[in-house]
């Protein structure tokens, strides 16, 4: 089976520019993830999608990042103005459930850098 | 709230030498899931296991083994023989059986191995 697909897998921009990163989960998958991975750290949860409806976005800095699921398949996540801080590197998730029984798939990710 | 503590940040050793990546968790959930990725230079993340909370059992493949032991809340791992092929970054992580926000899997800060020839 395809995996979770991710775009674009680098991007460059400068600070209170606006950047937005695509995400596919796996065909079938009903709960999707976000995580951001700053250096040095490990992934930290964004937003989680069950279906096209958010089940935690306690961790989302609401005043700058949004994402959508609009039909509860692919999701954008968008970044507006970024800041130095948010450099980091985007993980999209997908798992069939909402249980850890059912594992999680991650994408390769999106490296972003603000400068 | 769930939590993972992985206290040793890195480790070097020599290739051949047997290591433990040490893993701690917290969580209320009485239904739980383990489970240990690796993150290679190139980035992404590698799922190597994962655990239920009803299973005590501990695990061999290959030269990885797992030690899962509920009353300490630990969760180790264990590279017999290790290779260069194995450096890279580990997590740990926990993921609760409720719905809700405690279905998401929460990382630990990561264990950088490296393995020198």
């Amino acid at each position: 089976e395809a995996g979770v697909a991710q775009s674009p897998r680098y991007k460059i921009i400068e600070k209170r520019q606006s950047v937005a990163f695509w995400c596919n989960p796996i065909s079938g998958h009903a709960t999707l993830y976000w995580y951001q991975q700053i250096l040095g750290q490990g992934p930290k949860l964004l937003i989680q999608f069950q279906n096209n409806g958010v089940v935690d976005d306690s961790q989302l800095p609401k005043d700058r990042f949004s994402a959508e699921r609009l039909k509860g398949v692919d999701s954008t996540l968008k970044i507006q103005p970024a800041k130095l801080e948010d450099s980091a590197v985007y993980l999209c998730a997908s798992s069939l459930g909402l249980e850890g029984l059912y594992g999680y798939t991650f994408g390769s990710g999106t490296r972003l850098t603000v400068v | 709230a769930q939590k993972v503590t992985q206290a040793q940040t890195e480790i070097s050793v020599v290739e051949k030498e047997d290591v433990t990546l040490d893993c701690v968790y917290e969580t209320r959930d009485t239904t739980y899931y383990l489970f240990w990725y690796k993150q290679p230079p190139s980035g992404e993340l590698v799922f190597l296991i994962r655990r239920n909370s009803f299973d005590e059992q501990n695990e061999i493949s290959g030269r990885y083994s797992w030690n899962f032991q509920k009353s300490t809340s630990s969760f180790n791992f264990t590279i017999t023989a290790s290779q260069v092929v194995d450096s890279a970054v580990y997590f740990c992580a926990l993921s609760g059986r409720s719905t809700g926000a405690n279905s998401k899997l929460t990382f630990g800060k990561g264990i950088t191995l490296s393995v020198r020839p």
